[in-house]
């Protein structure tokens, strides 16, 4: 059974440093990884989606690598503002009967706080 | 751009009592999904569609029960609510593959449901 964990639960930093989440999951069987954001009360919004066959991927001030071999992914957020500030979640796509279907596994989370 | 929209948005329940959670995509997406997220976890899939007519049980199906009679729509249905399906519901939605490309889920803004 796929599991992904985040580290760490929680991170504050003060504006404007470069920061480093972390993803690690189990099964290195994955089609691809996804990156969300997701803001107090409202839904998820897709950052960036790393292709199994993919090393990284960017998006402006955002940068995501995933290593499947040791099953780790790490979101980069250069010169962090305060409007980064919400709960970020990685994914992994798993196996499905249904080619296609993205079947998503998901870890717990970690909650950013960039302070002024 | 409506996308992914769920309702109700807030609902408490009583023990025992049934609802339908609505979900419906304007995307013309062949796949759906339930997902539920407690307190400071990642989300659980419940159940997902491929198409019209066709769904599978995802990781956590108990309880719940789901039918796709048209692409837009994917009501999720609690069929006696109980207090551990206090929740945050969402419904999500994706394309077809094109090719080897995979695809991004979109995300609906959540259904929050207290069961008392």
């Amino acid at each position: 059974k796929q599991e992904v964990t985040q580290i760490p639960a929680a991170l504050s930093v003060p504006e404007g440093e470069n920061l480093v989440l972390n993803c690690s999951f189990t099964d290195s069987a994955i089609y691809n990884l996804q990156w969300f954001r997701q803001d107090p009360g409202k839904g998820l919004t897709s950052l960036l989606l790393i292709q199994s066959s993919q090393r990284e991927q960017t998006s402006g001030r955002l940068n995501a690598s995933l290593d499947k071999s040791s099953g780790r992914s790490t979101l980069y957020i250069a010169a962090s503002q305060p409007g980064d500030s919400a709960t970020y979640l990685c994914a992994v796509r798993g196996l499905s009967r249904y080619q296609g279907a993205q079947k998503l596994v998901f870890g717990q989370g970690t909650r950013l706080t960039i302070n002024p | 751009n409506a996308g992914v929209t769920q309702t109700p948005k807030f609902r408490i329940l009583k023990i025992g009592q049934s609802m339908t959670l609505q979900c419906t995509q304007d995307m013309n997406h062949n796949y759906m999904y339930w997902y539920r997220q407690d307190p400071g976890m990642g989300l659980k899939l419940i159940y997902y569609s491929v198409g019209a007519g066709i769904t599978d049980k995802g990781e956590v199906p108990n309880g719940y029960n789901v039918s796709r009679s048209t692409t837009e729509d994917f009501p999720l249905r609690l069929l006696s609510a109980a207090p551990s399906q206090t929740s945050v519901y969402f419904c999500a939605s994706s394309p077809t593959p094109r090719g080897t490309q995979n695809t991004e889920a979109f995300f609906g803004q959540g259904t929050r449901l207290t069961v008392v």
